[in-house]
């Protein structure tokens, strides 16, 4: 089945440690998003790619980085940059248009030890 | 400044009952709006809407949009405690804006 797959589940980082998150699709979709969601709040893009090796920063990309070396992935790294990176991170993919609705990932939890 | 803003943030009802929620949007450019429901995990597409008036629906939901007055409602009735999750309203204008949700809760 064609979907989003995100890794890992749940995820702890030390403090001044760089993290990656994984994701993954197989829907043949041109553009990719990582957003952030903390409670109470909506979703927050942090950053967005369009097509292979061409990325764009989102509302809140402080912190962050990405790349784009292959269609199917999209990863997102949390440097030590970013001083509160305790949240949910979903990704999401769609055909490039932006009034198609999207698809999700299942998310990745991230927690500070 | 793009904004979505959903009412009411939380609501809890009982089992049976039907319950509206509300979503009111500045978009630059307006091109649609999308109703997302978020349990746990991923949020899964409800509804796109692009026409005024048109209500779409699904089985007991039901979302329609007002482009006059720069709204959309999501109906759901005859509720079920399946139907606990946040629901979460976008606009796609020049980009997309997210509302903050409605978290529903349905008690038996």
């Amino acid at each position: 089945d064609g979907g989003i797959t995100q890794s890992p589940k749940y995820l702890f980082r030390k403090e001044g440690q760089n993290v990656t998150l994984s994701c993954e699709q197989n829907l043949n979709h041109d553009a990719m998003y990582w957003y952030r969601q903390d409670p109470g709040q909506g979703l927050r893009l942090i950053y967005y790619s369009q097509i292979v090796n061409d990325f764009q920063k989102g509302d809140i990309a402080e912190g962050y980085s990405v790349s784009r070396e292959k269609k199917e992935s999209f990863p997102l790294t949390v440097t030590s940059a970013q001083k509160n990176p305790t949240a949910f991170y979903l990704c999401a993919s769609d055909i490039g248009h932006l009034h198609q609705p999207q698809h999700f990932g299942d998310g990745t939890r991230l927690s500070i030890l | 400044e793009d904004k979505v803003v959903q009412s009411p943030l939380s609501l809890v009802v009982h089992e049976g009952d039907t319950v509206t929620l509300n979503c009111s949007y500045e978009v630059t450019n307006f091109r649609s709006l999308l109703w997302y429901k978020q349990e746990k995990k991923a949020p899964t597409f409800l509804f796109m809407l692009t026409s005024s008036g048109i209500e779409k629906k699904s089985g007991r939901l039901s979302s329609i949009l007002d482009k006059k007055e720069l709204f959309s409602i999501l109906n759901i009735t005859a509720t079920q405690t399946g139907d606990s999750a946040v629901y979460l309203c976008v606009s796609s204008g020049y980009a997309l804006n997210f509302g903050k949700g409605t978290s529903l809760l349905v008690t038996p």
